[in-house]
């Protein structure tokens, strides 16, 4: 079955910084691979995607990951937070032959001024 | 743009009172999830459905449970006495077309349950 990593379950950056959420993923299948983002009181909101085309995926509100199969990992970036950026953010992996996902722990965003 | 909808948005029950939560998926997909999400914590599978019946459901969806597609457009998610720790979000998502699909889960705003 697969599943998602999350490590850190806080982040914290300046404005203005350089954002690097991480996730590892595990599958016995090639994945999929989805960031989502959690405003407050709101539901969830697909960042990107990963479907096995460009490694690299580019995503809303200026964020991107790279997919790496040697290290099975699928961390989120932004060269530079803004305040609107806090959030949770939930790294997710499906399984190509079920569709089903599984969620990461989340982790949270904080941008300080 | 289509869009998965839930309600009610908000509902607040008496411990051991059913419940129901609705869905309308995306009309013309063909899978159907549930999912919930404890105050603070990580997004966990509950249960996932395919041509009328359940196809994976996880530990947490026990018989207390039980979904429903009851028509062409809804999908329901009953609980059939509440208890304290069923207090959470509960997001319905669907996905895949008959042209097949990217994985991509499409989520409701969810359905925030507080039982007392």
């Amino acid at each position: 079955a697969q599943s998602v990593t999350q490590l850190g379950s806080h982040v914290s950056v300046s404005e203005g910084a350089l954002v690097l959420l991480r996730c590892n993923y595990s599958s016995s299948v090639p994945p999929y691979l989805f960031w989502y983002v959690q405003y407050p009181n709101q539901g969830l909101q697909l960042l990107l995607k990963y479907t096995s085309a460009a490694t690299l995926v580019k995503g809303i509100n200026g964020f991107e990951a790279e997919f790496k199969k040697s290290e099975t990992s699928f961390h989120l970036t932004k060269p530079s937070a803004h305040m609107s950026d806090a959030a949770e953010y939930f790294c997710a992996v499906s399984d190509r032959s079920n569709n089903d996902m599984r969620f990461g722990a989340g982790t949270r965003l904080t941008v300080k001024p | 743009e289509p869009e998965v909808t839930q309600t009610p948005s908000h509902q607040v029950t008496q411990m051991g009172q059913e419940v129901i939560l609705r869905c309308v998926p995306i009309s013309n997909h063909l899978y159907f999830y549930w999912y919930r999400q404890i105050l603070g914590q990580k997004v966990e599978f509950l249960v996932s459905f395919y041509n009328n019946e359940i196809s994976e459901k996880s530990e947490i969806f026990d018989d207390q449970f039980s979904v429903e597609r009851p028509d062409g457009s809804n999908f329901t998610l009953k609980i059939r006495s509440t208890k304290l720790e069923d207090s959470a979000m509960y997001f319905c998502a669907s996905s895949v077309t008959e042209q097949g699909g990217s994985g991509e889960l499409f989520f409701g705003e969810g359905s925030r349950l507080t039982v007392l």
